[in-house]
């Protein structure tokens, strides 16, 4: 299937300390976007990088993409404790961009 | 705002009753989703419409049905619930040039 896989499944950190979560899939993309859910909540939208970028930064998300590895990596800088909560990684399908499929996440607990 | 609504948000009932999950979204997507997620699991998507008149099944096999009379609402009924369907029920919706998706509280099932 095209489900992404994230790795680790749980992080727990000190607020401060940087935060890195990876993500792996099976087939072409158009691209990959990460999301964060708190508590069993809606999903938050975080990022997107296209097939064809390496590198995105927002705020203190830093997201880079490999394509001949097919995998993605979240980088939170100076973590905070309202970082807790679980990310996704979500990816389309080449063939069918109408159909997204998210792995199953990495919890991240991050301590005050 | 724009927003995406989703009720009821928690919902406890006995085997065979029907049920309607409703979402409408205010931000005039034409896409919309469902997803099934079970607690601390990856989302599974059920259906998916373009637009008015237009609705898929996702790759998670469901006993659910949905319809998209309207653009801003993608309900999601169940003619008989049953145990297995005791899960988190997500509604999503982006528009048809950005990937990002938006989505909504969540409607946390339980069949008794």
């Amino acid at each position: 299937s095209q489900q992404g896989e994230e790795d680790p499944q749980a992080l727990s950190i000190q607020e401060g300390e940087n935060a890195t979560m990876n993500c792996s899939y099976k087939t072409s993309i158009n691209n990959l976007q990460w999301y964060r859910q708190n508590s069993g909540r809606g999903l938050v939208h975080l990022i997107l990088i296209r097939s064809n970028e390496r590198e995105k930064h927002s705020g203190r998300l830093r997201v880079t993409l490999d394509t001949s590895k097919k995998s993605s990596s979240l980088l939170i800088t100076a973590s905070r404790a309202a970082d807790t909560a679980s990310y996704f990684c979500a990816t389309d399908a080449k063939s069918n961009f109408n159909k997204f499929y998210f792995g199953s996440g990495t919890k991240l607990n991050v301590k005050p | 705002e724009a927003d995406i609504y989703q009720t009821p948000r928690y919902l406890v009932i006995g085997t065979g009753k029907k049920i309607t999950l409703e979402c409408s979204q205010t931000m005039g997507h034409d896409k919309m989703y469902w997803y099934q997620q079970d607690p601390g699991m990856e989302l599974h998507l059920i259906h998916y419409s373009y637009g008015v008149n237009s609705t898929e099944k996702g790759d998670l096999s469901s006993e659910s049905t949905v319809s998209r009379i309207r653009t801003e609402h993608f309900p999601l009924t169940l003619e008989s619930a049953r145990p297995s369907h005791t899960s988190q029920y997500l509604c999503a919706s982006s528009a048809v040039l950005a990937p990002e998706q938006y989505f909504g509280p969540g409607t946390r099932l339980t069949v008794t």
